[in-house]
């Protein structure tokens, strides 16, 4: 299996500009999950699809970030407009466990780092 | 919310020593994973372990979920063993699958 997948592994826009990051997940995982890395906050979720409908997005900054799922193989991560704070590496994992299930391993793509001038 | 807390934030070894990081969890769990991420920024999934103990080659875990803490051993230290070991885990009485994390022991592994 060649494991979750993020594009591109490293984006550089300026301010103000549209940024989508893209994941495929380990074929036959159900639960899809976006984290973010800074130095400032470390790893956070910022949002969690489980058979492709998000159950939380509570860590979601604001309405700037948006994320779909829009069938099981696909996701996308888009902040519209981006600010230089949005700068961070944000990671993309896959799971086999679901609502019920919840504490299957979680596997992490290698990121995608971006960089907001 | 559950906090996680990982001790020493910062280790120094010489090759061929062994190391113990700790990782203390202020609530019940149904998931803890340990990581190491390299200093390429990879993620690795060392161990899926919310309770008992596992051994993979030179690595180890115990979790004592009743005392909430997780422990990691290295053995033998390679200089790859290097980079940052993050304990995560998910709150037993949580509604979510996601993963908190600790904010990670450093290590370096001088040759």
């Amino acid at each position: 299996d060649a494991g979750v997948i993020q594009s591109p592994r490293h984006e550089v826009t300026e301010m103000g500009q549209e940024v989508t990051l893209r994941c495929k997940p380990i074929s036959g995982h159900n639960s899809l999950f976006w984290y973010r890395q800074t130095m400032m906050r470390g790893l956070e979720l910022l949002i969690y699809f489980n058979n492709n409908v998000p159950i939380d997005d509570s860590g979601m900054p604001e309405d700037r970030f948006s994320a779909k799922m829009p069938n099981a193989s696909f996701s996308t991560l888009k902040i519209q407009p981006s600010e230089p704070r949005d700068s961070a590496v944000y990671f993309c994992a896959s799971s086999a466990g679901g609502r019920v299930r919840r504490t299957d391993t979680q596997y992490f793509g290698p990121g995608t780092r971006l960089t907001v001038l | 919310g559950i906090q996680v807390e990982q001790s020493p934030p910062d280790l120094i070894l010489q090759e061929g020593a062994n190391s113990t990081l700790r990782c203390n969890f202020s609530d019940s769990v149904n998931n803890l994973q340990w990581f190491h991420q390299n200093p390429w920024g990879q993620l690795i999934n060392l161990f899926y372990i919310p309770s008992g103990t596992k051994q993979n080659g030179r690595l180890s875990a115990t979790t004592v979920a009743t005392e909430r803490y997780s422990l990691l051993y290295i053995s033998s230290s390679q200089t790859t063993d290097s980079g940052v070991y993050f304990c995560a885990v998910t709150n037993y009485g949580g509604s979510q699958g996601n993963l908190i994390f600790g904010k990670g022991t450093k290590l370096s592994v001088k040759p």
